[in-house]
């Protein structure tokens, strides 16, 4: 069964609003990463966070972690056009080199 | 160097054409995978190699055939594809985070893809 299953699928915003991403994964994980991907382009690791953290920022980013409701949020703060893309979170799978992405959130922030 | 490249950007290919994708990366990196990754989907991992030793392999139609000649570069052979094989091909790379030959992977940093149209 497929890990990390994100939502909204889409979300279109005002450039200057919060966009916030929500994933939810299923089997226990020692950690969890959040990817961008750009239309057509490949995906870039935007923030990791391990399973005894609670939350983690990183410049306009937050990312929050409830590992007994097994979910995670992605939190954009004042979004801006350049911020329009697809993205995933992904799980790896414990002791292996196999990561599970989610479906992904297209994010439209318009100008 | 933090770049994974790939070429061809883009590859147009008939069903009895043989041809080749191919990924480089100079970070040091041990582990190194290909994914497929179809429109408006996650990216699906097809393979895995890890210290040039194929490790995982997502039960792939062996009309794909990786090949990892050194620890900086990965190939995908590609032979008899179908239509429904058409999708962006992305690479990326990963250090272990054990030395040795497993260990959970943390970050991985991505090529730019490869778009396969079979015609």
């Amino acid at each position: 069964s497929q890990q990390g299953e994100e939502d909204p699928q889409a979300l279109s915003i005002q450039e200057g609003e919060n966009a916030t991403m929500n994933c939810s994964y299923k089997t226990s994980i020692n950690n969890l990463q959040w990817y961008r991907q750009n239309s057509g382009r490949g995906l870039v690791h935007l923030i990791l966070i391990r399973s005894n953290e609670r939350e983690k920022h990183s410049g306009r980013l937050r990312v929050t972690l409830d590992t007994s409701k097994k979910s995670s949020s992605l939190l954009i703060t004042a979004s801006r056009a350049a911020d329009t893309a697809s993205y995933f979170c992904a799980t790896p799978y414990t002791g292996g080199f196999k990561t599970i992405f989610g479906a992904g959130t297209r994010l439209f922030v318009k100008a | 160097d933090t770049e994974v490249t790939q070429t061809p950007k883009h590859l147009v290919m008939g069903m009895t054409n043989k041809k080749s994708l191919k990924c480089e990366q100079h970070m040091g990196h041990r582990a190194m995978y290909w994914y497929k990754q179809k429109a408006k989907k996650p990216p699906e991992l097809m393979f895995v190699y890890s210290y040039e030793k194929l490790s995982i392999n997502e039960s792939v139609p062996s009309r794909f055939s990786p090949e990892c000649p050194n620890s900086s570069l990965l190939n995908l052979h590609l032979h008899a594809l179908q239509p429904e094989d058409s999708a962006l091909y992305l690479c990326a790379s990963s250090q272990p985070r054990l030395a040795g030959r497993g260990g959970n992977t943390d970050t991985q940093y991505f090529g730019p893809g490869t778009r396969l149209t079979v015609l």
